[in-house]
């Protein structure tokens, strides 16, 4: 079975906070992608990032961070000096051949970002 | 290159009503998924085309719910009757024979049912 666990629901900051969102996931494939997106009050879908099995090398994008472990199931989200257009929800997803390379999301972590 | 588009990009309607929901793929992809988020809940997959035929089904929530893919093109979704529970936004997303991990979602039609 595939799964992902978001188990935080809701996190609230002040800004400028450092924030890290937990996702776990589940798959017996060796291949697989992993997905954070966002999705701000407007409600469409944003694309972060995109990594695979294969590539376990943490990625940076300005005040974003991943950390892709594989030996614990977890890819990991942080955002460094938060701020007020970062309050939104976040998804992590998975997609992988068995299932038919459907996305399988996770609950989603609404962020608050406090001025 | 156009990517995903949906229309309508909000529907309102009352209990009782139908309404369609229109996805329009990157030219090309013969892969059509839709999703939908309601309630403030997960996002949650419904069903997948490839080209004109119905791949899986096993997220389409009950009978009021129909989609086709005539010609492999673009996908409609008919919601019929509306029920409130229905509210939410609605994704369509597309991909590739060759490239199925990548999967380019549209904007969502967000559905609200009153």
């Amino acid at each position: 079975a595939q799964k992902v666990t978001q188990a935080q629901t809701e996190i609230s900051v002040v800004e400028k906070e450092d924030v890290t969102l937990d996702c776990v996931y589940e798959t017996r494939d060796t291949t697989y992608y992993l997905f954070w997106y966002k999705q701000p009050p407007s409600g469409e879908l944003v694309f972060l990032i995109r990594r695979n099995s294969f590539d376990e090398q943490n990625e940076i994008s300005g005040r974003y961070s991943w950390n892709f472990q594989k030996s614990t199931s977890s890819f990991n989200f942080t955002i460094t000096a938060s701020q007020v257009v970062d309050s939104a929800v976040y998804f992590c997803a998975l997609r992988a051949y068995t299932g038919g390379f459907k996305t399988i999301f996770g609950a989603g972590t609404r962020l608050f970002v406090k001025a | 290159e156009a990517g995903v588009t949906q229309f309508p990009s909000h529907s309102v309607i009352e209990k009782g009503q139908t309404v369609t929901l229109r996805c329009d793929p990157i030219s090309g992809h013969d892969n059509l998924y839709w999703y939908r988020r309601v309630m403030g809940k997960e996002i949650k997959f419904l069903l997948h085309f490839v080209k004109e035929s119905k791949q899986d089904e096993s997220g389409m929530p009950n009978n009021r719910f129909l989609a086709e893919r005539t010609g492999g093109t673009y996908s409609t979704l008919k919601v019929q009757p509306a029920e409130l529970e229905d509210s939410g936004v609605y994704f369509c997303a597309s991909s590739s024979t060759g490239g199925r991990y990548e999967q380019y979602f549209g904007p969502g039609t967000r559905l609200t049912v009153t």
